[in-house]
């Protein structure tokens, strides 16, 4: 059974950069079954993609983020993590980090998720 | 960009059943997934191309797609049935990968 835990500050300030890690346990980052992201939730709102990453590096952003965004993976440590740039109140929230899953086809979906890890800004 | 529009609130009596529907202009040909988020928790998958089940999901879970719209159906709804609930899906041109509003269950 996969793990998920996401590390990192609780607060940030504005205009600062947003940095989170998210430890993988119980399996390994590398498998060609799944990809890892990010996904946000602001205070009483909806969910949020921010975006996604499979262990070779590649990548899948947000449109409406994409130009503050950056996922990267650490497959030595079974780590992914996220940066965003340029913070406003906007961005506070719970921040979760989640197994993406590939289903049929191209489809994926997030299958197992960290506990969330809330930032305020 | 894409959305996917759900019903804010959804009121059911115990052991009757509810259904929670996901409106978008893909539907017809994407998959649509759902979450159901207990207050405080992170979301748990119920739902997954439409109409699967994952394993540990009670069978009153069951989900289904016609044209633009996809629905959740929760037959026999129970107290702990209690949550948000978020469908999922994506775009016809895979660039938006969304999270529908989300619809508050009540379980009377």
């Amino acid at each position: 059974q996969m793990e998920l835990q996401e590390s990192g500050p609780g607060l940030v300030k504005p205009s600062e950069t947003l940095s989170l890690t998210c430890t993988v346990s119980g399996g390994s980052i590398s498998s060609a079954n799944y990809y890892w992201g990010w996904i946000r939730q602001p205070p009483g709102k909806g969910l949020e993609l921010i975006g996604t990453i499979f262990y070779t590096g590649s990548t899948f952003y947000n449109p409406s983020l994409k130009s503050r965004v950056t996922i990267s993976v650490d497959t030595s440590k079974n780590q992914f993590s996220l940066k965003l740039t340029s913070l406003t109140a906007a961005d506070t929230a719970v921040y979760y980090c989640a197994r993406d899953t590939k289903g049929y086809a191209d489809y994926t979906y997030f299958d197992s998720w960290g506990q969330g890890t809330l930032v305020t800004v | 960009s894409y959305e996917l529009t759900q019903p804010p609130s959804v009121s059911v009596s115990s052991g009757q059943t509810a259904r929670i529907t996901c409106s978008g202009d893909a539907l017809p040909k994407k998959y649509a997934y759902w979450y159901q988020q207990r207050s405080g928790q992170a979301p748990v998958l119920v739902i997954y191309e439409d109409s699967k089940r994952p394993s540990g999901i009670p069978e009153r879970f069951s989900g289904s797609s016609s044209g633009t719209v996809a629905t959740l159906t929760i037959s026999g709804a129970q107290v702990e049935d209690e949550a948000d609930y978020y469908c999922y899906s994506i775009d016809s041109s895979g660039d938006h990968r969304v999270f529908g509003s989300g619809t508050k269950v009540t379980v009377l």
